[in-house]
């Protein structure tokens, strides 16, 4: 069993829908991240987070450290929104600075 | 605007070549990363440093090795690449533990 468990694997939506990646982890974590990798591009970093929530324009990540358990929300999406999205974890402690990293969720977002 | 860049975008070798990737940072990060990505499997940690001349081995270090002689470079080495090879390979740097990772734009391998 994977470290870090994303769902959905493969998400499509209509422009302008709500959108809600989830990311699930069984280890004890001292941060957690979402990326952004458009298609043939490189990773972004959009979040990193220990708890409550950030927000970033259209972009919204929680956490809930105690059921281990992260969203990441898209309000009014868009095309250009299409992407994979990553999630991952920073081990307890941090010492390495090693990122265990979920398998990603392709989201197409059509006109 | 922290920048890394990588030395090339797509790489075709033959089996049994030697290969450099080099990943150059522009942000005086100490931690430098290298990663592979395949399809259904993730990015995956090939190895790190978190200081020059220091490395530590990742998750999958078999095949590949790793030269940090300045801080601002990480360069990745395949001995003798092999088909098992091909993959997109990530360089990534960072200032401490837990900090965000930034980055390059990956190298498409290709091995035939």
């Amino acid at each position: 069993k994977n470290e870090v468990e994303q769902s959905p694997q493969n998400l499509t939506a209509q422009e302008g829908e709500f959108i809600t990646i989830n990311c699930s982890y069984s280890v004890g974590i001292s941060a957690l991240h979402w990326l952004q990798q458009h298609p043939g591009g490189g990773i972004v970093s959009l979040f990193m987070l220990s708890s409550g929530k950030k927000k970033h324009g259209r972009l919204i990540a929680t956490i809930n450290i105690q059921e281990k358990h992260s969203s990441l929300h898209i309000t009014a999406s868009h095309p250009r929104d299409s992407a994979v999205y990553i999630c991952a974890v920073t081990d307890y402690g941090g010492a390495t600075n090693k990122l265990i990293f979920g398998t990603g969720t392709l989201l197409a977002v059509q006109p | 605007d922290v920048k890394v860049t990588q030395s090339s975008r797509y790489l075709v070798k033959r089996t049994g070549e030697k290969v450099f990737l080099e990943c150059v940072q522009d942000m005086d990060h100490e931690n430098m990363f290298w990663y592979r990505q395949d399809p259904g499997l993730g990015l995956r940690l090939i190895y790190f440093s978190y200081d020059v001349k220091m490395k530590e081995k990742g998750d999958i270090p078999e095949g590949y090795s790793v030269s940090r002689e300045k801080k601002e470079r990480f360069s990745l080495i395949l001995e003798s690449a092999s088909t098992n090879q091909t993959s997109m390979y990530l360089c990534a740097s960072s200032t401490g533990p837990g900090d965000t990772q930034y980055f390059g734009p990956g190298t498409r391998l290709t091995v035939l």
